[in-house]
């Protein structure tokens, strides 16, 4: 099993900052197949990246991935109030399909 | 638009059995692979199961091999999922989710709302 270790575990910032958060993953992904998910309160998560770089429909273009191998970054360019959440990685390479613990964007 | 409805959770006592289900409406069912994911309370996410477009493939995390079954129906639009000998760690909000191809397991472009298992005495 792949396992995913996601940094920081909460990430303090202000709207307008950049935030970088990092997935590792314990062996190489194939093909780069890692997703981004954002999640808010009571909400189901949403896909904001596939591929490591891809974005997916609809997603801001302050949205980036990037990383091979096994380390991976989602960057979120000039914060936006709505952009605090969950965020979480995905691996798909190999089953089982595993995610990260997620980073907690929070702010300061 | 897309939408997967799930249904079926509640307090279950341990080693009982629930079954989950997922319509799915926007979208042909029946060429993409589904998947089930929970989150414990205040947790993560993890992948539980997934069923290719024609059921011929299917697998699951290791914690719940043997004990659940995924399985769908495409002439009904649903997904399901058979939960045994249920044991409280299995609590969680059970996502239903929708691959982004049809034979293999990818990523989740679309998600339902979740229904919450509970598994208590």
């Amino acid at each position: 099993e792949i396992v995913l270790t996601q940094s920081p575990g909460t990430l303090s910032l202000s709207p307008g900052e950049r935030a970088t958060l990092s997935c590792r993953a314990s062996q190489s992904i194939i093909s780069n197949y890692l997703a981004w998910y954002q999640q808010k309160p009571g909400q189901a998560p949403r896909l904001l990246i596939f591929g490591a770089s891809s974005r997916a429909t609809g997603i801001p273009d302050r949205f980036s991935g990037s990383g091979s191998g096994t380390d991976f970054t989602l960057t979120i360019n000039r914060l936006e109030p709505e952009d605090f959440a969950v965020y979480y990685c995905q691996q798909y390479g190999y089953t089982p399909l595993t995610f990260g613990q997620g980073t907690k964007l929070e702010i300061k | 638009e897309v939408q997967l409805v799930e249904s079926g959770g509640g307090l279950v006592q341990p080693g009982r059995s629930l079954r989950l289900s997922c319509a799915g409406s926007g979208f042909s069912f029946n060429d993409y692979a589904m998947h089930w994911v929970r989150q414990a309370p205040g947790k993560g996410l993890e992948w539980v199961a997934g069923i290719s477009w024609n059921s011929g493939k299917t697998d699951y995390t290791d914690p719940v091999k043997g004990r659940f079954t995924i399985s769908r129906d495409n002439a009904k639009n649903s997904l399901y999922l058979q939960m045994n000998s249920l044991r409280p760690e299995d609590t969680a909000l059970y996502f239903c989710a929708k691959d982004v191809i049809s034979l293999g397991f990818y990523y989740f472009d679309n998600w339902g709302q979740g229904t919450l298992v509970t598994v208590s005495s």
